[in-house]
């Protein structure tokens, strides 16, 4: 157990819709980052917040949007899904920044019909 | 920008011979080289980091990884693989400016028949 949790671990929706990722860093952890994996994209990596300051932007749609709270948890915003959307999504959280490890959730799987 | 090429989409090693999963990399300055290791529906597990220092760096479940600057490289290795070592293996890399943001490789899928 990494100590990141993901909520939810499975979540099917229409096309269309929205629908919003939770992330639970490690605790004492500071950095939280998000990523997209899926079979022809690799492990993409979306957006990393630090501390409820956006640090780094990938490559996230401007559908996509994500934020920190001051209790460090995460949400990450998906709208107006599309099928091309269905992905596995991990949110990572690491201690702080350069050369820390970070540490994996199990993952929330997206299917869009 | 940083990136990572995993050359190969897959290793196939027979139990008890050694492996290696190369990783050549790609970034501005020093780089930070990490690698992953996933499970069936599990997420990303760490397995070593390399920062500075020696360039063979341990890590866990007896896997070890060579630093080559010269190369860009940053190679994964086993002396001796287990079937249970079976699984998607992913290096990353960081720059060592401003905030990190670890790109990671396409996997490679390991294999390792009985």
């Amino acid at each position: 157990d990494s100590g990141v949790t993901q909520t939810p671990k499975h979540l099917i929706t229409a096309t269309g819709q929205r629908v919003t990722l939770r992330c639970s860093p490690r605790s004492g952890d500071l950095s939280v980052y998000w990523y997209q994996q899926s079979l022809d994209q690799g492990l993409q990596f979306l957006i990393q917040y630090y501390n409820g300051e956006e640090r780094a932007k990938g490559n996230i749609l401007e559908r996509f949007s994500a934020q920190q709270f001051p209790d460090l948890h995460s949400e990450l915003n998906l709208s107006s899904l599309e099928l091309g959307d269905s992905a596995l999504y991990f949110c990572a959280s690491s201690v702080a920044g350069r050369g820390t490890e970070a540490f994996f959730g199990q993952g929330t799987r997206l299917t869009v019909v | 920008a940083q990136s990572v090429a995993q050359p190969e989409d897959q290793v196939n090693v027979a139990e008890g011979n050694p492996l290696t999963v190369k990783c050549t990399y790609s970034v501005s300055g020093n780089p930070y080289l990490f690698w992953y290791v996933q499970y069936p529906n599990r997420g990303l597990q760490f397995l070593l980091k390399y920062i500075t220092g020696d360039n063979l760096v341990k890590g866990s479940y007896g896997f070890e990884a060579e630093f080559n600057k010269s190369q860009t490289s940053f190679h994964l290795k086993k002396p001796s693989a287990l079937v249970s070592d079976s699984a998607l293996y992913f290096c990353a890399v960081s720059e060592n400016t401003g905030f990190q943001k670890l790109v990671f490789g396409t996997g490679t899928r390991l294999l390792v028949s009985p």
